[in-house]
């Protein structure tokens, strides 16, 4: 089966250019979650969505991050623009409902293997 | 104080050895817990669900206290490839509710030959 698949891998860019994550989400699977590691603060929830709806957003740490989903198999991350403290690994997760009602015990999370982002 | 805290480590112990980790969480409230575990350079993977019971999977075994807000992580006969790290990671919620999962920084643990 296929887990989560982001893109790119890595990404190296300069302070002020635009960056765009990608993620692809385990088929079937209505929640979709957005994390940054970094040394510092540890693993952070951005934002998360239900059935390709934004449901928290109070992570974000600022206008310049936004999210969409625009299809139950899709999701982008933007940075516009970006800064050298936004330099961490930002990982993807997605997670199954039992019965459209989401617990944290029987909906764990599937992480996908990140996007090392490097702002110099 | 930090929502979940850990030591940080790392942990340096020898093959065979037994291992243990303790968390700490600010929110009484808290109502489910977990283990993940990173590899490095890889994503969190979940390791195992703490039950106020505690539970057991083969040689990890996890503990919840709270009364003192803490839960534990038990590794026997320590093999090479748990070295990881280990991420604690807290709910207010257990039932159906708003998802809050809290992580932990992470206890690196290094298994020594």
């Amino acid at each position: 089966d296929a887990g989560v698949i982001q893109s790119p891998r890595h990404e190296v860019t300069e302070m002020g250019q635009e960056v765009t994550l990608r993620c692809k989400p385990i088929s079937g699977h209505d929640y979709l979650f957005w994390y940054r590691q970094t040394m510092m603060r540890g693993l952070e929830l951005l934002i998360y969505f239900n059935n390709n709806v934004p449901i928290d957003d109070s992570g974000m740490p600022e206008d310049r991050f936004s999210a969409k989903m625009p299809n139950a198999s899709f999701s982008t991350l933007k940075i516009q623009p970006s800064e050298p403290r936004d330099s961490a690994v930002y990982f993807c997760a997605s997670s199954l409902s039992q019965s459209g009602v989401w617990t944290s015990y029987n909906s764990p999370l599937h992480f996908g293997n990140g996007t090392r982002l490097t702002v110099t | 104080r930090k929502e979940v805290e850990q030591d940080p480590g790392p942990f340096n112990v020898p093959e065979g050895a037994t291992v243990a980790f303790n968390c700490t969480y600010s929110n009484s409230a808290s109502q489910s817990f977990f283990w993940y575990r990173q590899d490095c350079r890889k994503e969190p993977k979940l390791l195992m669900s703490v039950y106020s019971s505690g539970n057991e999977d083969g040689r990890f075994t996890a503990q919840l206290n709270r009364a003192s807000q803490y839960i534990s992580l038990l590794i026997r006969d320590s093999k090479l490839s748990d070295s990881a790290t280990y991420l604690c990671v807290v709910n207010p919620f257990s039932g159906a509710g708003s998802y809050q999962l809290t992580f932990g920084k992470g206890t690196k643990l290094s298994v020594i030959p």
